[in-house]
């Protein structure tokens, strides 16, 4: 069974703030899908990483593939309360037909 | 392009009732997945469909049904529903069950008496 361990699983920090989730596996992935959740929503696609030491920015959030494709972190800088929700990982095998999902990081980020 | 959507989003049932819950992927997108998410237990994963064949399948009891059209929509069907079914049930879609990235609807949100 391959595993995604996600953390840390809580994190509540000060708006402006900087902070990192992690999510290590000990399979190799093709890729990796980040996702956030809100209450009652479904997640929402944040970022693919598909190659291993691949460095991905979307404004203030940066995501990284380790090289050997079995971990992957996301660094959030300067956090607002908008980035408040539940952050899943997501490890796919090209060709295995299901991703393997993280437990997820609530976050929650206070003005 | 329009995002994932499902019907209802919100479903009250009582113990040994019957439910399903739809699904339509993104246009273009051939392969559906269903996912069933509590505090608990988090995402688990049901059932995978592409092409209107089962093509991967959880660990979840065969009250637990699936199928999908030849326009792609799924539906998940959920007999003799039990209070430990109260859920949100999550879709997702990509464009074949070989691609990795796979888009989510916002839930239907089941809640068993």
């Amino acid at each position: 069974t391959q595993l995604l361990e996600q953390s840390p699983q809580f994190l509540s920090i000060q708006e402006g703030e900087n902070l990192t989730v992690y999510c290590n596996s000990s399979s190799v992935f093709s890729s990796l899908q980040w996702y956030r959740q809100e209450p009652g929503e479904g997640p929402v696609l944040l970022v693919t990483v598909v190659t291993g030491g691949e460095v991905k920015k979307l404004k203030r959030l940066t995501f990284q593939f380790g090289d050997a494709r079995k971990d992957s972190s996301l660094h959030i800088t300067a956090a607002q309360p908008g980035d408040t929700g539940l952050y899943l990982c997501a490890g796919a095998r090209t060709n295995a037909g299901k991703s393997t999902f993280g437990d997820g990081t609530t976050l929650t980020v206070k003005p | 392009k329009a995002g994932v959507t499902q019907t209802p989003r919100y479903l009250i049932k009582t113990r040994g009732q019957q439910v399903t819950l739809s699904c339509s992927p993104i246009s273009g997108h051939r392969s559906v997945s269903w996912y069933q998410q509590t505090p608990g237990q988090g995402l688990q994963f049901l059932f995978e469909y592409f092409s209107e064949t089962q093509r991967n399948k959880g660990n979840f009891p065969g009250r637990f049904s699936g199928r999908q059209f030849s326009n792609s929509r799924s539906e998940m069907n959920v007999s003799t529903l039990e209070l430990g079914d109260s859920a949100l049930y999550l879709c997702a879609s990509r464009e074949t069950t070989f691609t990795d990235t796979q888009y989510f609807g916002p839930g239907t949100r089941l809640t068993v008496l």
